[in-house]
């Protein structure tokens, strides 16, 4: 099985830019989380899609935004880009429906770089 | 909000030598996971533990879940250069969905 996909892996942009990130999930995985993480604040929760309902989201702003696809594919965006969002992305995925596990299989991530 | 304290935070340590880290919560969690990332790459799953006392091993690894479901520990046995990374733990509980709380990861050098 292919694993977790993202796109792109680089992407440097300009403060109040806005940004667009992808994620394919392993086949037969209806759930995409994201995270955003950064070295003073590690591995920080951005929002849960399943069956292209946002289930659940972290403390972030509301310039970050995502959505999910019949698919299951994923896309996230930010809007506004702040030189704080300079970030590794990750997207994650697992089987995540109800009375199955939530293991999550993560994504090499995008590196945002904001300048 | 949820917290996870991972120790410890970085080891240095010779090849061969057994490696133990621990996470440690002031939650209850129904599922423990320990993650492995290497530089440029997103983090790859060791590990994961359901069951208070559960004890799974993974080759050279061994995590157990502890009975209070508040901790959980990864034991490295021989490490080789190989085991360099940062390790992460996770605590999950259903009505989080599919948000998993991390600890802030033990970085792991081995010297040949």
């Amino acid at each position: 099985k292919a694993g977790v996909t993202q796109t792109p892996r680089y992407l440097i942009k300009t403060r109040g830019q806005q940004v667009t990130l992808s994620c394919s999930p392993i086949s037969g995985h209806r759930s995409v989380s994201w995270y955003q993480q950064t070295p003073g604040q590690g591995l920080q929760f951005l929002f849960e899609y399943f069956s292209e309902t946002q289930r659940n989201k972290g403390n972030f702003p509301g310039r970050f935004s995502g959505r999910q696809f019949s698919n299951s594919r994923s896309e996230m965006n930010v809007s506004t880009l702040e030189l704080g969002d300079s970030a590794l992305y990750l997207c994650a995925s697992s089987l995540g429906g109800p009375g199955l596990t939530y293991e999550q299989y993560f994504g090499p991530g995008t590196r945002l770089t904001v300048t | 909000g949820q917290q996870l304290n991972q120790s410890p935070q970085s080891m240095f340590i010779q090849e061969g030598e057994d490696v133990s880290m621990n996470c440690t919560s002031s939650s209850i969690f129904n599922t423990w996971l320990w993650y492995k990332q290497e530089p440029g790459e997103g983090p790859v799953l060791l590990i994961a533990l359901y069951k208070a006392g559960e004890l799974t091993s993974n080759g050279r690894l061994t995590a157990q879940f502890g009975i209070t479901r508040k901790d959980s520990f990864l034991n490295i046995s021989a490490s080789i250069p190989s085991d360099v990374g940062i390790y992460f733990c996770a605590g999950h509980k259903p009505v989080n969905a599919g948000k998993s709380t991390f600890g802030d990861g033990t970085t792991l050098t081995v010297k040949p």
